[in-house]
């Protein structure tokens, strides 16, 4: 079946270290999206791509960097310069967006 | 810019009651809207959407109707189950490169 894989679904870093979380997906999407959603709210948008080897800032990017290489793949590094990276994070894809997107399972990554 | 509201929960209701989750959005141009449903410790599933105006999406008994004159798209569904139980998200495509989404409301439903 197609889909988005998320991994690790829970992730634990010590301050200061820098954490790639991993986001695949086998749909043939040329989008694919990175949002962070904190307790109680809703999601905001961190990076998104719409073809490989380009990506562009969404709303809460500093902090973060993203690489597309490939197109089944999106990964997130949460680097020490996040000030408060402890959240549950979304990797989603979309084929075109009026179709809306297609969300993975989320990463929950804690900072201690 | 664009942006989305949608009622604040929780929103708790008793098994097999009617359902009315408000929504309503300020666009330029003509985006297509969206509900998503998130179950606990997952994420999000696309529940309906509805791409033009007067259009009605449903999927599971849920039904939402894209109303320009009142910028709204309200999710309803007549007979709730305990397994609906989840936070309702309602979004708009605000162009190729992203999809706005509102913060979301907490359902509970008592059997």
């Amino acid at each position: 079946d197609g889909g988005i894989t998320q991994s690790p679904k829970y992730l634990f870093r010590k301050e200061g270290q820098n954490v790639t979380l991993s986001c695949e997906q086998n749909l043939n999407h040329d989008a694919m999206y990175w949002y962070r959603q904190d307790p109680g709210q809703g999601l905001r948008l961190i990076y998104y791509s719409q073809i490989v080897n380009d990506f562009q800032k969404g709303d809460i990017a500093e902090g973060y960097s993203v690489s597309r290489e490939k197109k089944e793949s999106f990964p997130l590094t949460v680097t020490s310069a996040q000030k408060n990276p402890t959240a549950f994070y979304l990797c989603a894809s979309s084929i075109e967006y009026n179709y809306g997107y297609t969300f993975g399972s989320g990463t929950r990554l804690t900072v201690v | 810019g664009n942006s989305v509201t949608q009622m604040e929960g929780p929103v708790t209701l008793s098994e097999e009651a009617f359902l009315t989750i408000n929504c309503t959005y300020t666009a330029t141009g003509y985006p297509s809207l969206f509900w998503y449903v998130q179950y606990p410790g997952e994420g999000l599933q696309l529940l309906l959407k509805a791409t033009k105006a007067d259009d009605k999406g449903s999927n599971k008994g849920f039904e939402a109707t894209y109303r320009k004159e009142t910028t709204s798209f309200h999710l309803e569904k007549g007979s709730v189950q305990v397994s609906d139980s989840a936070v309702y998200f309602c979004a708009l495509s605000e162009s190729a490169s992203k999809i706005i989404f509102g913060s979301g409301t907490r359902l509970s439903i008592r059997p």
